[in-house]
């Protein structure tokens, strides 16, 4: 069974303070590995794909990062508008339907 | 573009009555459409797989008879909550595939009294 475990649970970070989010994963066959950001009371907002191990994509104050074990979502000098929840999922290989496996989610909260 | 909407944003009903919800992809068409279901601080749990032009294929554990999925055209599917009660009261969130990713909608917040 695939599984996400998302860490820390809630992460409180100062201003400009640079940090990272971890998402572990066991899943047979990685197709592909999403982050989302939910803000509450909303629906996710797609951040990146993430494919195969070494492989990194930049949006932004935000890097995400790819092993075969887990993902790490680098916030660089962040602001206030980046307190969120962000979500990690992965999607395993077989079928064009293939579905989503979701973490808990990691609640940031930056204090100006 | 790879834009969802939902409709309606929120609803409170009675026990006993029926509430549909609508999700459409507004830029783009979309063959599947996933619903799923989000408790207070949890994480998204999906309910089912809609497929345009077929039947919805629904998770363990989730009763078809109670939450109808139609998903009559690439751009609209919806999820009916026939007979709804307290304990359906949930945040729905419908999603849309493009190639291999699926983006949102905003969500309906459904409170069954």
């Amino acid at each position: 069974e695939d599984q996400v475990t998302q860490s820390p649970e809630a992460l409180r970070l100062q201003e400009g303070e640079s940090s990272s989010l971890n998402c572990s994963y066991t899943v047979s066959g990685l197709r592909g590995l999403f982050w989302y950001r939910q803000d509450p009371g909303k629906g996710p907002e797609f951040l990146f794909t993430l494919y195969s191990a070494g492989e990194e994509k930049e949006k932004e104050r935000l890097k995400a990062t790819l092993t075969k074990k887990e993902s790490f979502l680098h916030i660089t000098a962040p602001k206030p508008e980046d307190s969120a929840t962000y979500l990690c999922a992965v999607q395993a290989r077989g079928g064009a339907n293939s579905k989503l496996t979701f973490g808990k989610g990691i609640t940031l909260s930056v204090r100006p | 573009g790879a834009v969802v909407s939902q409709h309606p944003s929120r609803v409170i009903c009675k026990s006993g009555t029926s509430v549909k919800i609508e999700c459409r992809s507004l830029d783009f068409q979309a063959t599947t459409m996933f619903w799923y279901r989000q408790f207070p601080k949890k994480s998204l749990m999906l309910m089912a797989t809609s497929n345009e032009g077929s039947k919805a294929t629904y998770e363990q554990g989730v009763e078809k008879d109670k939450f109808l999925i139609n998903h009559a055209s690439l751009t609209l599917s919806t999820l009916t909550v026939t007979s709804a009660h307290p304990e359906d009261s949930s945040f729905y969130i419908c999603s849309a595939k493009v190639l291999e990713t699926q983006y949102f909608g905003p969500g309906t917040r459904l409170l069954v009294l």
